[in-house]
């Protein structure tokens, strides 16, 4: 059965050090991954996109890599700030539908 | 949250109760979609539309219904069918084909008690 599997437990991080998720995926051939920051309550923003042609992907703090082969997806938040405390959710796209992996919550301690 | 619209942000209502959320959207875009939140699960998709008047079942459509009747709205009904029905509702758009974001309304938060 196909499957996305994020931490289920909180990373605990002090800040101004680099935080780092992992999304591993099984049964999916994804044409592209996503993924999105959620706060309590609230709708899912977008961060970071990157097809599955690319090995890596940088916004600002945030980095992506995408290993088609292993099915994993690793993200980077370096530097990390309390304002980076939240729960991130990856995403595998195709067929003009996302699935959507649990999400892992980020605590980012001052 | 964009100019996507859901109301209300808390909803209410009695088992056996047919109850319609409210989705809008500004953004023009062909796409849209409808999932559920539970605590500690990721978003599961129920509904989404490519286009006005055709819409496609997501992994759990049981229980729910939608319409496409204009291209700003794609409301979701929550039958009584539906067993557990208590959960958080996002809505999302998409610009259409190919490897864009997904952009979310604020949610609904429906208790069915």
């Amino acid at each position: 059965s196909q499957k996305i599997e994020q931490n289920s437990e909180a990373l605990n991080i002090q800040e101004g050090k680099t935080a780092t998720l992992t999304c591993n995926y099984t049964n999916y051939s994804p044409a592209y991954l996503q993924w999105y920051r959620q706060d309590p309550g609230r709708g899912p923003v977008f961060l970071l996109l990157i097809r599955e042609n690319e090995k890596e992907k940088r916004k600002e703090r945030l980095k992506v890599t995408f290993d088609t082969t292993l099915k994993q997806s690793l993200f980077h938040i370096t530097a990390s700030q309390p304002a980076d405390s939240a729960t991130y959710l990856c995403a595998l796209g195709g067929n003009n539908r996302l699935a959507f992996g649990k999400g892992n919550q980020v605590v980012v301690i001052p | 949250d964009g100019g996507i619209t859901q109301s209300p942000k808390y909803l209410f209502r009695k088992e056996g109760q047919n109850v319609t959320l409210s989705c809008e959207q500004n953004l023009n875009h062909d796409a849209m979609y409808w999932y559920r939140q539970d605590p500690g699960q990721g978003l599961r998709l129920i509904y989404y539309s490519q286009i006005v008047n055709d819409f496609q079942k997501g992994d759990i459509a049981e229980g729910y219904s939608v319409s496409r009747e204009k291209k700003e709205s794609f409301p979701l009904t929550v039958t009584s069918a539906q067993k557990n029905p208590t959960a958080f509702y996002l809505c999302a758009t998409h610009p259409g084909q190919g490897a864009y974001e997904q952009y979310f309304g604020p949610g609904t938060r429906l208790t069915v008690t």
